[in-house]
């Protein structure tokens, strides 16, 4: 079964727009963390923003949000203000803990995000 | 202060040989990740080494092993390459092991194409 589900496959925003990226995951360990990801066409992975399952308060990181809704199982990043840059590829990723991996990454899919002038 | 470093940035191999990646840590981190990241599809994890010990393994075949070094860089090698193992490898490095809240780095990518 899927541990991170993206059901977007692309998104499109014009400039200076919000834009809402899905993220549900499933797990049944008490602790873990969610995180987003950016990769643009260069491949390199950059992290955006975390969210601990013990965090009360959702994440902000500058221009980026996580909607964090725990009972939903739901991580969605939110982007304010899009510029041209943000167009790229966007993962989420979990990790839980205690992990059999160490602390691997689980990704989903990801979504493809266009910003438009 | 330098990132994660990762050699070559390209490579083609053929069917059947074997491949050689290199990841060179960010300085102080000790805990060393690898994923591979087929076309279109999110980077799956391969391994994680600290300390110089193998701490995770994913569902990848034996055709797959890796090692860490004394200063913590890191190796991962491909035996008997097969059309499939063409990805991007990536690899990431963080401070420590312990935490859920554990950020990895990555570094930009090897880009493997087998013909």
């Amino acid at each position: 079964a899927q541990k991170i589900t993206q059901t977007q496959p692309g998104m499109f925003v014009q400039e200076k727009e919000a834009v809402t990226l899905d993220c549900t995951y499933d797990t049944s360990d008490p602790s873990y963390g969610l995180f987003w990801y950016k990769q643009p066409s260069s491949g390199e992975m950059i992290f955006l923003i975390y969210q601990g399952s013990y965090d009360q308060q959702n994440a902000t990181e500058g221009r980026y949000s996580l909607n964090f809704q725990k009972a939903r199982k739901s991580a969605n990043l939110v982007i304010s203000a899009s510029q041209l840059g943000d167009s790229a590829m966007y993962f989420c990723a979990m990790r839980e803990e205690p992990n059999q991996a160490g602390t691997a990454l689980i990704f989903g899919k990801g979504t493809t995000l266009s910003v438009s002038s | 202060d330098a990132g994660v470093t990762q050699s070559p940035t390209h490579l083609i191999k053929t069917r059947g040989q074997q491949v050689t990646l290199r990841c060179s840590p960010i300085s102080g981190h000790k805990s060393v990740s690898w994923y591979q990241q087929v076309l279109g599809q999110g980077p799956q994890f391969i391994f994680q080494y600290y300390e110089k010990e193998e701490r995770g393994r994913g569902n990848f075949p034996d055709r797959f092993s890796a090692r860490q070094f004394p200063n913590y860089s890191s190796e991962l090698n491909v035996n008997a390459l097969l059309l499939g193992d063409s990805a991007l490898y990536l690899c990431a490095s963080s401070s420590g092991l312990a935490s859920s809240y554990n950020e990895q780095f990555f570094g930009p990518g090897t880009r493997l194409t087998v013909l």
